[in-house]
């Protein structure tokens, strides 16, 4: 059975801090690995990630895909208290012509100032 | 552009009595997903839908749960004598193609049993 697996399930780091979220998978016919980023409302698109060893960065964010090793890091630099929040690690599985998200259980991250 | 627009955004109903949750997907997009996300747990696929079919519904109870996008108007999630169990984050997504990656989420709809 396809599934995806966040670490850790919390983390409470202090502005300024860097941070690393993990996200590990086993699944038939991947084909890509997408970030989300969930506060009070609806999860956000942050990457998609289809190519080991290349990595996204968007601001501070950064993320990268190791195939071999079936996994994603996604790396936050000098955190802010906006950063708070569940990052979703998810895995398109494909379902009658398209696909459907199976997700990890998230990492709710805490920023203190 | 609006995006996926769900409503209501919190619910509440006493065990027993249904459940009606609506999404309307972004502008141009006729692939309707919905999720659940239990307290504590990550989301969980329920059902996908294309305008007047329901494609994949692997992940919704056989029971009491039912799904339709018709040709007019939103995408229905509707749940028959509600149970406290039922109490989660109901969430729609869609997309635009068949063969894209990126779903696009509505800000979710709480329900609450009592």
């Amino acid at each position: 059975e396809d599934k995806v697996v966040q670490s850790p399930l919390s983390l409470v780091v202090h502005e300024g801090d860097t941070v690393t979220l993990n996200c590990s998978y086993e699944v038939t016919n991947f084909r890509s690995l997408l970030w989300y980023k969930q506060e009070k409302k609806a999860p956000t698109f942050l990457f998609m990630l289809t190519s080991s060893g290349i990595e996204k960065k968007s601001g501070r964010l950064s993320s990268i895909l190791d195939k071999k090793e079936l996994f994603s890091i996604l790396n936050i630099t000098a955190t802010q208290t906006g950063d708070s929040a569940v990052y979703l690690c998810t895995i398109p599985q494909a379902s009658g012509g398209t696909y459907k998200y199976i997700f990890g259980t998230g990492t709710r991250l805490k920023v203190l100032a | 552009n609006a995006g996926v627009m769900q409503n209501p955004r919190h619910l509440v109903r006493r065990r027993g009595q249904e459940a009606r949750l609506r999404c309307s997907p972004m502008k141009g997009h006729s692939h309707v997903y919905w999720y659940r996300q239990l307290p504590e747990e990550g989301l969980k696929f329920m059902v996908y839908l294309q305008k007047e079919n329901i494609i994949d519904e692997s992940g919704m109870p056989k029971e009491r749960f039912s799904a339709e996008f018709p040709k007019e108007g939103p995408s229905i999630l509707r749940i028959q004598q509600v149970v406290r169990g039922d109490s989660a984050a109901y969430f729609c997504a869609s997309s635009p193609t068949l063969s894209t990656d990126t779903q696009y989420f509505g800000p979710g709809t709480r329900l609450t049993v009592l």
